[in-house]
């Protein structure tokens, strides 16, 4: 099976664009989470959507958002990019029972810098 | 309060020797389970291995083991035979059973070093 795949790679911004990053989860998985990590506050969670539903959203302002399409595949959008949100972000897929033994498998992430 | 506690910053440990990477975890869930990663240089979150809280048996995959002492909210990752491939960043991580759907809350990271 294919693993989870994330696009782009790399990226670099300017202060005030915005950003759409995307990911792919391995075939099967529903539940798509985003995480973002920087060296100052560690790996942090965005959000989680299953079957195109926002099922749970971490503690980020809303210029964060993200959907989810039918065919399971998630995109994340940050707008009004500052200085701040450069970090690696990282998305993982999850088979869709819910439980707590679910593992989340990750992409590579997109490493995004603001300038 | 800290859910997940990883009070290593860096350990370093000799090629083929065993390494005990420490992680407490605080919750009052019942049903919670623990995870641990490993994260290269390149950035890729890698999966190692998961306890349960109602596991009677310490998990092991392969060289990993887990030494999950349910009393004292410790989940220790063991690794026996060390590689210089296991340099990287290891994360412990627990996802609690209550409302919090697939979120995973993780610790700070224990950066190891395989030295010749």
């Amino acid at each position: 099976k294919a693993g989870v795949t994330q696009t782009p790679r790399y990226l670099i911004k300017t202060r005030g664009q915005q950003v759409t990053l995307s990911c792919s989860p391995i075939s099967g998985h529903r539940s798509v989470s985003w995480y973002q990590q920087t060296p100052g506050q560690g790996l942090q969670f965005l959000f989680e959507y299953f079957s195109e539903t926002q099922r749970n959203k971490g503690n980020f302002p809303g210029r964060f958002s993200g959907r989810q399409f039918s065919n399971s595949r998630s995109e994340m959008n940050v707008s009004t990019l500052e200085l701040g949100d450069s970090a690696l972000y990282l998305c993982a897929s999850s088979p869709p029972s819910g439980g707590v033994e679910d593992t989340q498998y990750f992409g590579p992430g997109t490493r995004l810098t603001v300038l | 309060a800290q859910k997940i506690t990883q009070t290593q910053p860096g350990m370093f440990v000799q090629e083929k020797e065993a390494v005990t990477l420490d992680c407490t975890y605080d919750t009052s869930d019942p049903s919670y389970g623990l995870f641990w990663y490993k994260q290269p240089s390149s950035g890729e979150m890698i999966f190692l291995i998961y306890q349960g809280s109602y596991d009677q048996q310490n998990a092991t995959e392969g060289r990993y083991s887990l030494n999950f002492q349910k009393a004292r909210k410790s989940a220790n990752l063991v690794i026996s035979a060390s590689q210089l491939g296991d340099s990287a960043m290891y994360f412990c991580a627990m996802r609690e059973g209550t409302g919090t759907a697939s979120k995973l809350t993780f610790g700070t990271g224990t950066r190891l070093q395989v030295t010749l």
